[in-house]
């Protein structure tokens, strides 16, 4: 079947530095990727998506960057903060069935003071 | 603004008892759907539903019951409880929109079976 897979489980980071969680995947006909952030203890938070047919957005701090060649996303974190240590997810949809995510495995991103 | 409210947060079952997972959202939201994530895995589609009446399976159903009475309520029921079931339950809400992807979380149901 379909899915939506991860390089890394984790990253650790130095506050102040940028991050980059990367992610594949692999069904081509998805119309949108979404990227969530999920706290310990709390539900996912959406963070920023992408088109397909775009290649890059930018958000506040975060840029998403979309490479339809290798099937490959990847989320920018400028200038990490120690708020930003969470787990990350990619997600994808098709068809606008924004009720319908596959979600990666996720990358667990840990910033240190 | 209270977004998606799941209840109860935690909740210990024996092996065969039956339950159900409050999931209410005051957003108006058409779309609502049932998530459950188990350690090291990302969140695995359960359940879903387009509009009150309307409801669907998803990637994992089998041992769930869903119902969409209103368009606010959007409960899960375990019929019989079982050890695989132990999860993080999460419920989540969204528009009818094709250009808007942004899906709200509740913030979780933690279910032992035992």
């Amino acid at each position: 079947g379909e899915s939506v897979g991860l390089h890394l489980p984790t990253l650790s980071v130095q506050e102040g530095d940028n991050s980059i969680i990367n992610c594949a995947y692999s069904n081509s006909a998805s119309d949108y990727f979404i990227w969530y952030k999920q706290e310990s203890g709390k539900g996912p938070q959406f963070i920023i998506d992408i088109r397909s047919n775009m290649d890059k957005r930018q958000g506040q701090r975060v840029t998403v960057l979309l490479n339809k060649t290798v099937k490959h996303l990847s989320l920018q974190i400028a200038a990490t903060q120690p708020g930003d240590s969470a787990v990350y997810f990619c997600a994808e949809n098709s068809g606008g069935s924004n009720y319908k995510l596959t979600f990666g495995k996720g990358t667990l991103l840990t910033v240190n003071p | 603004n209270a977004g998606v409210t799941q209840t109860p947060k935690f909740q210990v079952l024996k092996t065969g008892q039956s339950m159900t997972l409050q999931c209410a959202q005051d957003m108006n939201h058409e779309y609502m759907s049932w998530y459950r994530q188990d350690p090291g895995m990302g969140l695995r589609l359960i359940h879903y539903s387009v509009g009150a009446g309307i409801t669907d399976q998803g990637e994992v159903p089998n041992g769930y019951n869903v119902s969409r009475s209103t368009t606010e309520d959007f409960p899960l029921r375990l019929l019989s409880a079982a050890p695989s079931q132990t999860s993080v339950y999460f419920c989540a809400s969204s528009r009818d929109r094709p250009r808007n992807t942004e899906a709200f979380f509740g913030q979780g149901t933690r279910l032992t079976v035992v």
